[in-house]
């Protein structure tokens, strides 16, 4: 069964304090590792896609990086409107997912002090 | 690109009445949809899988016959909630899937209250 861990459930920082977020996964097959965004409220953003070990994006102050166990979130020098749960998605391969679906983590509260 | 939209984005409803939402991709075409629905402080749980011109596979759990998806077309699918009760409410997202990528891009969402 395919499981999605993130870690920690909720993250403090001040503004300017750079950190990591953790999503830890096991999965038959990786197609592909997701992240998003969601404020309160309103549906998930989609920020970045991993396919590989090894591979990493980056977008403003977010870098997001994989390895064959887990995927970090690096978030440099945020900023209070950062402050958001982030979300961590894998979707497996082959046949046993031909729907595509996403298997989500439970998320990292992320909140940026001024 | 990639704008997924849902309607409406707040509904209050009676108990025993019925309820749609749409979810439409504006700017791709979406093979497959998904609907999900999140409690609060609480991450996004599967409902249903949707794909144009099929019957939607549906997740251990969910009722079929309470929770009506149609995917019509390659840009619009609905969500009926039949005889809603005050433990439906709840908020339901949609997202679809781009007929070229894996990535699924999601609605702003759906707060339904049955009252």
């Amino acid at each position: 069964e395919d499981q999605v861990t993130q870690s920690p459930e909720a993250l403090r920082l001040q503004e300017g304090e750079s950190s990591s977020l953790n999503c830890s996964y096991t999965v038959s097959g990786l197609r592909g590792l997701f992240w998003y965004r969601q404020d309160p409220g309103k549906g998930p953003e989609f920020l970045f896609t991993l396919y590989s070990a090894g591979e990493e994006k980056e977008k403003e102050r977010l870098k997001a990086t994989l390895t064959k166990k887990e995927s970090f979130l690096h978030i440099t020098a945020p900023k209070p409107e950062d402050s958001a749960t982030y979300l961590c998605a894998v979707q497996a391969g082959g046949v046993n997912n031909a729907g595509n679906m996403l298997t989500f983590g439970g998320g990292t509260r992320l909140m940026v002090k001024p | 690109g990639a704008v997924v939209s849902q309607h409406p984005s707040r509904v209050i409803c009676k108990s025993g009445t019925s309820v749609k939402i749409e979810c439409r991709s504006l700017d791709f075409q979406a093979t497959t949809m998904f609907w999900y629905r999140q409690f609060p402080k609480q991450s996004l749980m599967l409902m249903a899988t949707s794909n144009e011109g099929s019957k939607a596979t549906y997740e251990q759990g969910v009722e079929k016959d309470k929770f009506l998806i149609n995917h019509a077309s390659l840009t619009l699918s609905t969500l009926t909630v039949t005889s809603a009760h005050p433990e439906d409410s709840s908020f339901y997202i949609c997202s679809a899937r781009h007929s070229h990528s894996y990535e699924q891009y999601f609605g702003p969402g759906t707060r339904l209250t049955v009252t």
